[in-house]
């Protein structure tokens, strides 16, 4: 089953502006993920946070984790159009550490 | 370069054959995946091994097969039980340890197609 609900489902913008997509789950975890994905190809790990963080940052990323929502948001700042992919979260826990759970993912389109 | 590769990346089957796709990688990772990807959908996992000759099912296991006779390779067989195969497969890595602390590293994915 899905532990992950990515919202929105797709997102378009223009080039320089930011970008924030969320995601919610249901159970208790270890850590969650965000993976981007271009069409067609494999996914690329972006930022891992555990769920004692509540935010992080890598480059132009930022990543927050509240637990008491069950909820993340990933913020990509000063967007390119070479981020148009799909970004989907993932968690870890439920008692097996080799399984990550993913959601359904936001598609961002980024207009040059 | 370190990596995982996928083959085909591209297959065409008939119903009622079986087929199998392959997973190698030079990453030096104790696990490995195989995760299914359906528009829409997100990744479902299918099978994962934490160690070599050993495997486990994840959720939709049911009409497929896998084996794990090396650490560096996870082939996947899709049988003819697998009522609808068509999809997207994707196989990961991951280092000793499990994803605690780890991330997935994902191949380039192979696009089964049922005619």
């Amino acid at each position: 089953s899905q532990q992950g609900e990515e919202d929105p489902q797709a997102l378009s913008i223009q080039e320089g502006e930011n970008a924030t997509m969320n995601c919610s789950y249901k159970t208790s975890i270890n850590n969650l993920q965000w993976y981007r994905q271009n069409s067609g190809r494999g996914l690329v790990h972006l930022i891992l946070i555990r769920s004692n963080e509540r935010e992080k940052h890598s480059g132009r990323l930022r990543v927050t984790l509240d637990t008491s929502k069950k909820s993340s948001s990933l913020l990509i700042t000063a967007s390119r159009a070479a981020d148009t992919a799909s970004y989907f979260c993932a968690t870890v826990g439920g008692g097996s550490n080799y399984k990550l759970t993913f959601g359904k993912g936001t598609l961002l389109t980024v207009n040059p | 370069d370190g990596g995982i590769t996928q083959s085909p990346k591209y297959l065409f089957r008939k119903e009622g054959q079986n087929v199998t796709l392959s997973c190698e990688q030079n990453l030096n990772h104790d696990a490995m995946y195989w995760y299914r990807q359906d528009p829409g959908q997100g990744l479902r996992l299918i099978y994962y091994s934490q160690i070599v000759n050993d495997f486990q099912k994840g959720d939709i296991a049911e009409g497929y097969s896998v084996s794990r006779e090396k650490k560096e390779s996870f082939p996947l067989t899709v049988t003819s039980a697998q009522k609808n195969p068509t999809a997207f497969y994707l196989c990961a890595s991951s280092p000793q340890g499990g994803l605690d602390t780890g991330e997935l590293f994902f191949g380039e994915g192979s696009r089964l197609t049922v005619l």
